[in-house]
This record gives C-alpha cells, sequence and structure tokens, in this order.
C-alpha cells in the first residue's frame, strides 16, 4: 500500500526567505507525485508534477527516489504563496494518495 | 462544462437522512474521483469511475455510501442515513483518462454538515 507523509502541518516563513515543504512517500512501484496548493476561499488546484520537471509560481519540486521524497521549495517566499499545499502519489491504478498536508504562512 | 461543477455547495441534513451530492466533471474526461476533507485531515478517497470500466470503491467506508455515474459522465454520491461523522467536504476531481501522468482538476466541493 501506499503512503504519503507531510511531517510539517503548520510552517511558518518570513517574506523573501527560502521556504520547503517536505513530502515523503512509500510505495513499491514507480510513482507519479504531484504538489496541489489551496489557497483561502479558493478550491484544491494542481500546483506542479514531477513528470514536467516545471517551475511553477517560482517553486520546484525533486523526486528522491533514494530517499523516496518529493519537497517543494522555493528560494524566496511571496505572502501570496501562503495556503495549505498537499503532497499527492498517484498509481498506475489511477487513483491518488494525499498526504495530510502543510499549512504554510509567509509573514510580512 | 470548463470546470468540474459540484452541487449543492453547502447541504445541512439531519441525522439519519439521506443525502446527494452531484458533479459534473470537464467534458471528455473518462475519469471521475470522489474524495472527503474532513477538518485538519487530508484527503480521504471515496471511489473512482474509469470510463466504462467498473468502479474501484475500495475507499467507501461503510455500505451506506455509493456512488453512480451515468452515461459516462455526471455522477451521484449518495450518503444514506447519514450520521454526524459523515460531516466534512466532499470533492470531486476528474482527468482525461485514468493514466497516472495526469493531475486532478477539483472542483470546489460540497460541505456537508449532519446536525
Amino acid at each position: 500500500a501506499q503512503r504519503v507523509t507531510q511531517p510539517e502541518k503548520l510552517l511558518s516563513v518570513f517574506k523573501g526567505a527560502p521556504v520547503e515543504l517536505k513530502c515523503n512517500y512509500s510505495y513499491s512501484g514507480s510513482p507519479e507525485l504531484f504538489w496541489y496548493v489551496q489557497y483561502s476561499r479558493q478550491r484544491l488546484q494542481l500546483l506542479l508534477r514531477h513528470i514536467s520537471r516545471e517551475s511553477i509560481k517560482g517553486f520546484t519540486a525533486d523526486l528522491n527516489k533514494g530517499e523516496t521524497s518529493f519537497h517543494l521549495k522555493k528560494p524566496f517566499a511571496q505572502e501570496e504563496d501562503s495556503a495549505m499545499y498537499y503532497c499527492a502519489l498517484k498509481t498506475n491504478a489511477g487513483k491518488s494518495t494525499f498526504g495530510d498536508g502543510t499549512t504554510l504562512t509567509v509573514k510580512p | 462544462g470548463a470546470g468540474v461543477s459540484q452541487s449543492p455547495s453547502n447541504k445541512v441534513t439531519e441525522k439519519g437522512k439521506d443525502v446527494e451530492l452531484r458533479c459534473d466533471p470537464i467534458s471528455g474526461h473518462t475519469a471521475l474521483y470522489w474524495y472527503r476533507q474532513s477538518l485538519g485531515q487530508g484527503l480521504e478517497f471515496l471511489i473512482y469511475f474509469q470510463g466504462n470500466s467498473a468502479p474501484d470503491k475500495s475507499g467507501l467506508p461503510s455500505d451506506r455510501f455509493s456512488a453512480e455515474r451515468t452515461g459516462g459522465s455526471v455522477s451521484t454520491l449518495t450518503i444514506q442515513r447519514t450520521q454526524q461523522e459523515d460531516s466534512a467536504v466532499y470533492l470531486c476531481a476528474s482527468t482525461p483518462t485514468g493514466g497516472s501522468s495526469y493531475g486532478y482538476t477539483f472542483g470546489s466541493g460540497t460541505r456537508l454538515t449532519v446536525v
């Protein structure tokens, strides 16, 4: 069975500081990893996928299969980054397993 | 449609009553998912439909929960004899196919409160 762990329920940084939201997974197969974000009073939306190796809103995430991690990073946090972030693992079976989420607060 | 639509957006019901939640996925998306989001917790998988295949019901918490998808499009999640622990936000999502590389497009959810 697959599992996604986000060890930090709450994370607070100052504007302009680097931020890293941690995500670890366990899965015996080859996973597809995703980050989703939910801003206040908005719906949950896809932020980025590991397969596309893209940078969205300054965020990047690298899949580390050796450490089974997919941490989300941004070098300079902005106040508008304050939101709830979910890491998710999708398998060939089609459905995703989500972590419990990390609430990021960026202070001015 | 342009996005995933869910209705109603809010539902307050009395314990013991049945409720129906509706999801209209993006047009052409063959895969549809239901999740439940409880306060302070992550997303709990409920059920997954892919095309004409038998749905994956492995996440349904009890036989009070059921879902169907008619014509490969709209889906209805039914909760019978609601209990207070059913109170949560019910999220629907869709993807073009069931392939693992697609991220979800979510609806805005139905907030269910059982009193």
